[in-house]
């Protein structure tokens, strides 16, 4: 069975902090997706990478997939009030016919 | 392009009763997926329909069942509620290909009392 382990599972800093988030397995991905999420809204695509050891940035948030394409990072830097939230990452498997695995999520809260 | 959305945002049933939730996906999207989320479980994949037939589906009892129209538009049907179906119904809606990237709806609030 695929796993995607997300790490911290809740991370609470002050606002101009740096941070970081970290999506873990064992299998490997054809692709891996990041969402951030509001209290009762559906998640928002943030990035894909598709490339072993590719970066993406988008603003303050730098998102890595791993060489191997088995893991992934997002890096907050500066962080502020408005990064709050769940942020999911999701891995897709090889072939349409395999299906998107999920993360547990990583529950960001910045205080000002 | 209009977004993903799902009909009714919120929902309040009985235990025993039925309920029928409804995702219009994005123009020119043929995948829409189903997911339940609750607080202890996370985001669990209910199926996924493509072209009006299920591609997937994940580890939920029969009373989950759901259907795609012509129209790529999809609804999910939930049959004798129980009080743990409680949660936020989640439709995401995709091209059905490389490289997945998913496009969610509001989502559907359902409680059950």
């Amino acid at each position: 069975t695929q796993l995607l382990e997300q790490s911290p599972q809740f991370l609470s800093i002050q606002e101009g902090e740096n941070l970081t988030v970290y999506c873990n397995s064992s299998s490997v991905f054809s692709s891996l997706q990041w969402y951030r999420q509001e209290p009762g809204e559906g998640p928002v695509l943030l990035v894909t990478v598709v490339t072993g050891g590719e970066v993406k940035k988008l603003k303050r948030l730098t998102f890595q997939f791993g060489d191997a394409r088995k893991d992934s990072s997002l890096h907050i830097t500066a962080a502020q009030p408005g990064d709050t939230g769940l942020y999911l990452c999701a891995g897709a498997g090889r072939s349409s016919a395999s299906k998107i695995i999920f993360g547990s999520g990583t529950r960001l809260s910045i205080r000002p | 392009k209009a977004g993903v959305t799902q009909t009714p945002r919120y929902l309040i049933k009985t235990r025993g009763q039925q309920v029928t939730l409804s995702c219009s996906p994005i123009s020119g999207h043929r995948s829409v997926s189903w997911y339940q989320q609750t607080p202890g479980q996370g985001l669990q994949f209910l199926f996924e329909y493509f072209s009006e037939t299920q591609r997937n589906k994940g580890n939920f009892p029969g009373r989950f069942s759901g259907r795609q129209f012509s129209n790529s538009r999809s609804e999910m049907n939930v049959s004798t509620l129980e009080l743990g179906d409680s949660a936020l119904y989640l439709c995401a809606s995709s091209e059905g290909g490389f490289p997945y990237e998913q496009y969610f709806g509001p989502g559907t609030r359902l409680t059950v009392t």
